[in-house]
């Protein structure tokens, strides 16, 4: 297709696990972000890459949280040693070139229901 | 302080009507846009809507239009003529715009919107 995909789309783990979300943005999109949404919430910001350089990642909320994108398109947010505090819904968006205008919308995948038991 | 504030946790329309759904925002920057995005039971994020800081017109994209008054720092959604598959979580967003167009977004807690038969 041609939108944002995300997979899996239900992941359900043992506390202390380590899991791992993919995100495949739309073809050629420079920008990929990825936030958190908490059940009844806004989605709240997590890390932002501009190709394979990660730019910001002060939305993290503990080094147990690590993306990385190494070729400049697919995306993979890992969790260590998951608590039930990270389950939520995670969303993976990209958006195409750089730009100075502030108007490009991001484009947002399905998310993944991450559930930690 | 929050960023963006809506303040209509649930919101009932009934069917063929208009509904307004408010915003509020905060920012010191002069150059920021604002996005409506509308997000379904399934989960997906999808953009309805932007509005940037220099526009002098208010958004419009089909039933959607953006009631964008800047002194009051207010971007309220206006639907018109709802629909029952309008009844979604609906969320409004800001990018600031420190001269790039790809900064994270912050994001309301949003609001449920009903649409009744």
């Amino acid at each position: 297709g041609a939108g944002v995909s995300q997979s899996p789309r239900y992941k359900v783990a043992k506390r202390g696990q380590d899991v791992a979300l993919r995100c495949d943005p739309i073809s050629g999109h420079v920008s990929l972000f990825w936030y958190q949404q908490a059940l009844g919430q806004g989605p709240e910001f997590l890390t932002y890459f501009q190709n394979e350089a990660q730019l910001d990642k002060s939305g993290l909320p503990s080094d147990r949280f690590f993306a990385e994108r190494p070729e400049g398109s697919v995306s993979t947010l890992k969790i260590q040693r998951t608590q039930q505090e990270d389950s939520a819904v995670y969303l993976c968006a990209s958006s195409p070139l750089r730009t100075r205008d502030s108007n490009q919308p991001q484009h947002f995948g399905d998310g993944t229901r991450l559930s930690i038991l | 302080a929050q960023k963006i504030t809506q303040t209509q946790p649930g919101m009932f329309v009934q069917e063929k009507e208009a509904v307004t759904l408010d915003c509020t925002y905060d920012t010191s920057d002069q150059s920021y846009g604002l996005f409506w995005y509308k997000q379904p039971s399934s989960g997906e994020m999808i953009f309805l809507i932007y509005q940037g800081s220099y526009d002098e017109q208010n958004a419009t994209e089909g039933r959607y239009s953006l009631n964008f008054q800047k002194a009051r720092k207010s971007a309220n959604l206006v639907i018109s003529a709802s629909q029952l598959g309008d009844s979604a979580m609906y969320f409004c967003a800001m990018r600031e715009g420190r001269g790039s167009g790809n900064t994270p977004l912050v994001f309301g807690k949003g609001t449920r919107l009903s649409v009744i038969a």
